[in-house]
């Protein structure tokens, strides 16, 4: 069973400050994700990494970003928190896939749920 | 710009009945789509996946429908049960780098 894990189900964090998601998975899967999901926007992509040390910009990547300096492990970073970043922050992960495909089916976490006041 | 598209944000069904739940996409080169399931306070769990060779794929009271030249996908679940109350998301990919998803439909199956 693959196992995604987040460092925290609830954070409360003042405007300003520097905040730290961890995820980690288990299942040696090549490519990490995060997406925040937001009422009425669903899953939005924020940044991913198909390797170790590399990053990809996804769709709003504005405001953060990451670290992967081991494989299993997924950091999402907000440098100066602000309350538009207010939001449930969901990490997956998957096997790179086949027949050329970057991705395969992806695993997620059970979300870190961020409130900045 | 909204790639994958879920109209019905709420779906009421009666238990045991069938419940319907729709997606649409803009982008002719996706051809491998997901479906998903979330619970509040919970991730998204995989449900079942559908490839562009394909127009129909089961998984016991689970089936997805695929209609490329509609560019419409569709998730039938029966019979429905109060279990499934949840959000329902689509995803699709074509082969880059990323997944787009709904915006979920909310699902209610009412005992």
């Amino acid at each position: 069973d693959v196992k995604v894990t987040q460092s925290s189900r609830y954070l409360v964090k003042r405007t300003g400050e520097k905040v730290f998601l961890e995820c980690v998975q288990d299942m040696d899967h090549e490519n990490m994700f995060w997406y925040r999901q937001d009422p009425g926007l669903g899953l939005r992509l924020i940044y991913f990494s198909y390797d170790v040390k590399m990053k990809e910009k996804g769709d709003i990547p504005e405001g953060y970003s990451v670290s992967r300096e081991k494989k299993e492990r997924f950091s999402l970073i907000l440098e100066s928190a602000s309350t538009n970043q207010t939001s449930m922050y969901l990490c997956a992960s998957s096997f790179s896939g086949r027949g050329g495909r970057v991705t395969d089916t992806q695993y997620f976490g059970p979300g870190t749920r961020l409130t900045v006041l | 710009d909204q790639q994958v598209k879920q109209n019905s944000p709420s779906l009421s069904v009666q238990e045991g009945r069938i419940s319907i739940l729709n997606c649409d996409y803009t982008n002719s080169m996706f051809d491998y789509f997901l479906w998903y399931k979330k619970y509040p306070a919970e991730g998204p769990t995989f449900l079942i996946s559908i490839s562009s060779i394909k127009d129909k794929n089961e998984d016991g009271r689970f089936t997805v429908f695929l209609n490329k030249s509609a560019k419409h996908l569709s998730l039938h679940i029966v019979p429905s049960q109060p279990g499934d109350s949840a959000v329902y998301f689509c995803a699709a990919s074509d082969t880059g780098n990323q997944f787009y998803f709904g915006t979920g439909t909310s699902l209610t199956v009412i005992p």
